[in-house]
């Protein structure tokens, strides 16, 4: 199947600081990646979409300045929690689906664990 | 509907026992129907993908049935061992394959050896 990759698996940084995640399609170009939060005992909630070569979209309430999303090629996007602070610890997670038919699935990368302190 | 909904939250199963949970999804503009298992410490991993009103899919003992008009979908687990052990995730997609993809809340299923 196909893999995305995820980048740092976990990170811990300190209040202020900013945070990037990187998300790789690794075999196949994804113009489109999705990001994902998982609060403490929640599911997978959507922060935002990616869209390669123009600018993300941002679910309802998720701040696009604090969560900076770029999507520079085809097989990249990357997450930036600016000034981060204690509330933004979470999990991260971003997935990806190759082109194809449409039941073709999402693929996941492992997830960033994220502690500010 | 608005959201993606499933149900129970929970669920503990005595080995060998089959199961079965609820996923209900908005049929307006519907395109596509996931299941997903994540198991702890791994990525979400995908079981099926769904689209046709009706449809019907398997995966050695986990199946799962599709109603696009009424929006709601099952997964069945047939005699369950102890590595079905996972939270499952029902996402739903409307419009087409760049659509976002909306989780519901999971059911995290235990099996009891």
């Amino acid at each position: 199947g196909a893999v995305v990759s995820q980048h740092p698996s976990w990170v811990i940084c300190k209040s202020g600081t900013s945070v990037k995640i990187e998300c790789r399609s690794l075999d196949f170009q994804a113009t489109t990646m999705f990001w994902y939060r998982q609060f403490p005992k929640q599911s997978l909630m959507l922060m935002a979409t990616s869209n390669e070569g123009s600018k993300a979209t941002y679910e309802q309430g998720v701040e696009k300045d604090k969560f900076l999303i770029n999507h520079a090629s085809l097989t990249l996007s990357t997450l930036t929690v600016t000034s981060a602070h204690p509330e933004d610890s979470s999990f991260y997670i971003c997935s990806a689906r190759p082109p194809g038919e449409r039941d073709t699935e999402a693929f996941f990368g492992q997830g960033t664990r994220l502690t500010v302190v | 509907i608005l959201n993606v909904e499933q149900s129970p939250q929970s669920l503990h199963v005595q080995e060998g026992d089959s199961t079965n949970f609820t996923c209900s999804f908005p049929s307006s503009n519907f395109y596509a129907l996931h299941w997903y298992r994540w198991e702890t410490a791994k990525s979400p991993e995908a079981l099926f993908v769904m689209t046709l009103n009706g449809d019907e899919k398997k995966k050695g003992r986990i199946s799962a049935t599709l109603n696009t008009k009424e929006g709601y979908s099952y997964l069945y687990i047939k005699g369950s061992q102890p590595e079905d052990s996972a939270t499952y995730l029902c996402a739903s997609s409307k419009y087409s394959s760049a659509s976002k993809i909306i989780f519901g809340s999971g059911t995290r299923l235990s099996i009891r050896p």
